[in-house]
């Protein structure tokens, strides 16, 4: 059964830092993956979606990798910004959608 | 840990039929359930936002009178896409927040999701 992880479960940085969020999933059969971001009592945002074939997206201050071999995906915030703080999903397609744990963001201003 | 189940799995059917998906909190309460859907190669995303006993918030471009959304308990949401045309052939999905007020009253628990296929 495919089980996604994510780290860390929660992260806090200054206000225009770079960072990292990591997530890892144990069955490379996938059709893709997608990275969502969650505010609190909101639906899932779709941030990016990196099909399999694909190696990484990107979308303005926001770059997601795909590496289907080793099973790892990482989301990558430039800059970051107060108004990115929420938590950020990641969920890979296969029979089913199996989604992350999520990573709890917050940037200090 | 929170289980959310969806109803049926897989389903085809005709064009012009109406198609009904349950989605179930099964072991907890939940006041809020989504409802996305992801055509192929695309992103997932929100359709509309329910809440028990109120009437459901749809996304900009989706049709309240063609996916009706009904959430008559704190366990239980429906789905009905009416008179389905193989363009709403998709994938269904839902997710249920814990009752709010709890610890972890903002995590999302999703179901399995359901393939709609219409002919």
């Amino acid at each position: 059964k495919q089980e996604v992880t994510q780290i860390p479960a929660a992260l806090s940085v200054p206000e225009g830092e770079n960072l990292v969020l990591n997530c890892s999933f144990t069955d490379s059969a996938i059709y893709n993956l997608q990275w969502f971001r969650q505010d609190p009592g909101k639906g899932l945002t779709s941030l990016l979606l990196i099909q399999s074939s694909q190696r990484e997206q990107t979308s303005g201050r926001l770059n997601a990798s795909l590496d289907k071999s080793s099973g790892r995906s990482t989301l990558y915030i430039a800059a970051s910004q107060p108004g990115d703080s929420a938590t950020y999903l990641c969920a890979v397609t296969g029979n089913q959608f199996y989604f992350g744990t999520g990573t709890s963001l917050t940037v200090i201003p | 840990g929170a289980v959310v189940s969806q109803h049926p799995s897989w389903v085809i059917c005709k064009s012009g039929t109406s198609v009904k998906i349950e989605c179930r909190s099964l072991d907890f309460q939940a006041t809020t359930m989504f409802w996305y859907r992801q055509f192929p190669k695309q992103s997932l995303m929100l359709m509309a936002t329910s809440n028990e006993g109120s009437k459901a918030t749809y996304e900009q471009g989706v049709e309240k009178d063609k996916f009706l959304i009904n959430h008559a308990s704190l366990t239980l949401s429906t789905l009905t896409v009416t008179s389905a045309h193989p363009e709403d052939s998709s994938f269904y999905i839902c997710s249920a927040s814990l009752l709010a007020g709890g610890p972890g009253e903002d995590t999302q628990y999703f179901g399995p999701g359901t393939r709609l296929t219409v002919l």
